[in-house]
């Protein structure tokens, strides 16, 4: 199952409501998380199922979709939310998106 | 809270193998699977496979069965994955993650190692 994100890159400002999408080659119910990797880090998740919050993750992260369908939005962008964003299926063998890179404008 | 801790920076020459390490703390190991997961350099990321501490069970993609081996020493809490006939295209950073899956491959993971750069180069 291929998962395609959009757009690749977007620049932003403090306080600007983002929005990611993803969409996959086929019909992956709600089976899909979330994370952000900081440049040399390890991911960390943001969202499960589709839309569930990770323990510990700000209420400004929120997911949504179904099907082939989905997206990331933050709320009100703040400075440790620069950073790569990819989601991720488990529908089948698990596969990623290329990412999003959310740059300071 | 839960720790994966993994091994250092591996150099290693074409046609050598690579053991990588993951030791996890703040959970009961035998409760949840582990996943592999590869990072090329400035490419997304690949899931290679997963395995389960609870009965051995490992569940490995395509493209590298034959060449990796996942197993775990479930009295330390480590986990390892081994891979052989490093090539070039081997060079990234490999990740293990906390896999809710425990008696099949589930690919829900949620907690990340530090990660290990493999570089394989002459």
């Amino acid at each position: 199952i291929q998962m395609t994100q959009s757009p690749s890159s977007l620049s932003a400002s403090v306080g600007d409501r983002v929005t990611i999408t993803c969409r996959a080659s086929q019909d992956i119910r709600r089976d899909l998380a979330w994370f952000q990797q900081h440049p040399g880090k390890a991911p960390k998740r943001l969202i499960y199922g589709a839309s569930t919050l990770h323990s510990g993750v700000p209420s400004r992260f929120s997911g949504s979709g179904s099907g082939t369908e989905f997206t990331l939005t933050i709320s009100s962008l703040q400075p440790e939310d620069f950073a790569t964003y990819v989601c991720q299926q488990h529908h089948a063998y698990p596969t990623f998106g290329q990412g999003t890179r959310v740059e300071v404008k | 809270q839960v720790q994966l801790v993994q091994s250092g920076i591996e150099m290693k020459k074409p046609g050598a193998t690579v053991k990588v390490s993951c030791k996890a703390s703040g959970y009961k190991f035998v409760d949840y699977g582990i996943s592999w997961v590869r990072q090329a350099p400035g490419q997304g990321l690949e899931w290679m496979g997963w395995l389960s501490p609870y009965n051995g069970k490992t569940d490995y993609v395509q493209r590298f069965q034959g060449r990796v081996t996942m197993t775990t020493d479930t009295p330390t809490s480590t986990a390892y994955m081994e891979l052989r006939s490093l090539t070039s295209d081997d060079t990234a950073v490999y990740y293990c993650a906390r896999d809710w899956g425990l008696i099949k491959s589930g690919g829900v993971v949620d907690y990340w190692g530090q990660g290990t750069l493999v570089t394989v180069s002459s």
